[in-house]
């Protein structure tokens, strides 16, 4: 069974700094990995996925993840922070059609 | 042109009454899926649907009950409400069934059981 462990419920940030949200996995088989955001009272939005091509995905809104097999991670990045960037992210992990979510982390950016 | 729509957006009832979720794509897409999101923001898969068949079908009680009329709709029925049924409840489509497919979220139902 496959599972991603979001390390972090609630990252705070100053707007411009550096964003890294962490993601570690767990999956018997090469994974397919995701990023999705959530803004409040909406539903998830893809951010970026990895599906064993290139090893670091660049996705929306200038997010971007590497997908570490030797560490099982795949956190995601963002150079500078915006305010609009606050939301809930969740990192999730499938298999087949089986699509297991973490338990998302909260990202608070300060002005 | 909403690619996921959800009906109805809020949902307040009684315990013990029947109610129902409706959902709808047009993407043109194969498979849908319901998910359950608690109060902590955890988000768990709990029906997956592709060309109307059942194919995932997680620990629910059997009082849930999806139901797919065509493609593009998946809608979901709960008997008897209880409390710890509060929660919002998110209809999903993919193109296809498959791990690397892209999943579309609808904007969420939000159900307040009393």
């Amino acid at each position: 069974a496959q599972s991603v462990t979001q390390l972090g419920s609630h990252v705070s940030v100053s707007e411009g700094a550096l964003v890294l949200l962490r993601c570690n996995y767990s999956s018997s088989v090469p994974p397919y990995l995701f990023w999705y955001v959530q803004y409040p009272n909406q539903g998830l939005q893809l951010l970026l996925k990895y599906t064993s091509a290139a090893t670091l995905v660049k996705g929306i809104n200038g997010f971007e993840a590497e997908f570490k097999k030797s560490e099982t991670s795949f956190h995601l990045t963002k150079p500078s922070a915006h305010m609009s960037d606050a939301a809930e992210y969740f990192c999730a992990v499938s298999n087949n059609n089986d699509m297991r979510f973490g338990a998302g982390t909260r990202l608070t950016v300060k002005p | 042109d909403t690619a996921v729509s959800q009906t109805p957006k809020y949902l307040v009832t009684q315990m013990g009454n029947d109610k129902s979720i409706k959902c709808e794509q047009n993407l043109g897409h194969d498979t849908m899926y319901w998910y359950k999101q608690d109060s902590k923001k955890f988000l768990k898969i709990m029906f997956s649907y592709n060309n109307k068949e059942l194919i995932i079908n997680e620990t629910v009680p059997n009082r849930f009950s999806p139901k797919s009329p065509d493609k593009a709709h998946l809608n979901l029925h709960i008997n008897s409400l209880e409390l710890g049924d509060s929660a919002v409840y998110f209809c999903a489509s993919s193109p296809f069934i498959g791990g690397s497919e892209t999943q579309y979220f609808g904007p969420g139902t939000r159900l307040l059981v009393l």
